[in-house]
């Protein structure tokens, strides 16, 4: 069985602050992708990031920076000098490389940015 | 990029009476689409698997004689909800998986919020 844990429900920052959402994931796959999606009050879903479970090096993307550490089985994101636009809900999602193909999804972190 | 729309984007209907939701790849093919149904400050919730020219296949806990999928083409996907009441409402979710990528990767539509009163 498959499971991801984001433990923050909610997170309050003032704009340029930097903050991390955590996600834990368990797995007994060998090969798995890991996912964060971002989705603002719209509703829809904003792909951000697939990381192959062989890919453990770090990346970063203008101030978006993820870190998969696959030793605690954590896909840390990291948003840097936040902006109001960043305000919306945060999914990490976890899914086989094969099979279904489903994802399983975490509950999700709302970030809220103030100006 | 792969595009999935949804329509409507959302829908006000009175309790009892039914909804069509479309979801629609618009440029590759989808052999498998999945629908969730996603409550207020809570998670996306897979309700269904549909595989083209088959019938559905259900999540635990999900009726579907009250959740018709219907999944004619490799392009487009139905979710009817019949007899809806207002603990139906929600935000529907719609998802293709691109049949031409090894990854297997699923493309999300925009969502359709259906309120029942």
């Amino acid at each position: 069985a498959q499971k991801v844990t984001q433990a923050q429900t909610e997170i309050s920052v003032v704009e340029k602050e930097d903050v991390t959402l955590d996600c834990v994931y368990e797995t007994r796959d060998t090969t798995y992708y890991l996912f964060w999606y971002k989705q603002p009050p719209s509703g829809e879903l904003v792909f951000l990031i697939r990381r192959n479970s062989f890919d453990e090096q770090n990346e970063i993307s203008g101030r978006y920076s993820w870190n998969f550490q696959k030793s605690t089985s954590s896909f840390n994101f990291t948003i840097t000098a936040s902006q109001v636009v960043d305000s919306a809900v945060y999914f990490c999602a976890l899914r086989p490389s094969g099979g279904s193909y489903i994802p399983t999804f975490g509950r999700g972190t709302s970030l809220i940015v103030h100006p | 990029g792969a595009v999935v729309s949804q329509h409507p984007s959302w829908v006000i209907c009175k309790s009892g009476t039914s909804v069509k939701i479309e979801c629609r790849s618009l440029d590759f093919q989808a052999t498998t689409m999945f629908w969730y149904r996603q409550f207020p400050k809570q998670s996306l919730m897979l309700m269904a698997t549909s595989n083209e020219g088959s019938k559905a296949t259900y999540e635990q806990g999900v009726e579907k004689d009250k959740f018709l999928i219907n999944h004619a083409s490799l392009t487009l996907s139905t979710l009817t909800v019949t007899s809806a009441h207002p603990e139906d409402s929600s935000f529907y979710i719609c998802s293709a998986r691109d049949a031409s990528g090894g990854l297997g990767e699923q493309f999300f539509g925009p969502g359709t919020r259906l309120t029942v009163l």
